[in-house]
């Protein structure tokens, strides 16, 4: 069974500083997607960086960056220079290649960013 | 460029009633997704169109729950005979397929279902 772990409730960083959120996953599929969502307190789920099983170097788009630990089965999202706007909760999901459709959730993470 | 849109963002019915909710995914988008997510949790899929044809559906998804996308442009989900363990966020998502990409699935902002 496909599944997705984020080991961390909630956690706090104070603004400017860097901060990684954990997430580990299980599959036996050869090929899948890794994502990372961020879900403010409005309730919509906002795409932010995507690593997919066989791509060579880390993901990064902007402030974010993805260290993927293939051996480790991790996928933790980086978050540098934090904002207050940063605040929310933090998902890490799995797409499967084999099948290309549903997403697998973790339970997410709440960050707290702090003046 | 419209993102995906839900309505109703909020609906309370009683225990037993029918509800239905729609789901207008962007344009150009051929798949969409339904998930529930309740509070504390992360999102769980329901099930998933391709165009107009429902591909997979969870084990979720019980009898009372239909999901239809007749043109293969907007869904809806109906939940017959509700049921107060329904109460969560129900959040649908759209995504391109094609030959290259990244194929993710952008959010709408969710229905909302309280049954009393």
């Amino acid at each position: 069974a496909q599944k997705i772990t984020q080991t961390q409730p909630g956690m706090f960083v104070q603004e400017k500083e860097a901060v990684t959120l954990d997430c580990t996953y299980d599959t036996s599929d050869p090929s899948y997607g890794l994502f990372w969502y961020k879900q403010p307190s409005s309730g919509e789920m906002i795409f932010l960086i995507y690593q997919g099983s066989y791509d060579q170097q880390n993901a990064t788009e902007g402030r974010y960056s993805l260290n993927f630990q293939k051996a480790r089965k991790s996928a933790n999202l980086v978050i540098s220079a934090s904002q207050l706007g940063d605040s929310a909760m933090y998902f890490c999901a799995m797409r499967l290649g084999s099948t290309l459709g549903r997403l697998y959730f973790g339970r997410g993470t709440q960050l707290t960013v702090w003046p | 460029d419209t993102g995906v849109s839900q309505d109703p963002r909020h609906k309370i019915t009683k225990r037993g009633q029918n509800v239905t909710f729609r789901c207008d995914p962007i344009s150009e988008h051929n798949r969409l997704y339904w998930y529930r997510q309740t509070l504390g949790q992360g999102p769980e899929f329901l099930t998933y169109f391709q165009n107009e044809a429902q591909l997979e559906k969870s084990r979720l998804l019980s009898d009372r729950f239909s999901a239809e996308r007749p043109k293969g442009s907007f869904s809806t989900l109906e939940i017959q005979r509700t049921e107060q363990g329904d109460s969560a966020m129900y959040l649908c998502a759209s995504s391109q397929t094609g030959t290259s990409g990244t194929w993710e699935q952008f959010f709408g902002p969710g229905t909302r279902l309280t049954v009393l």
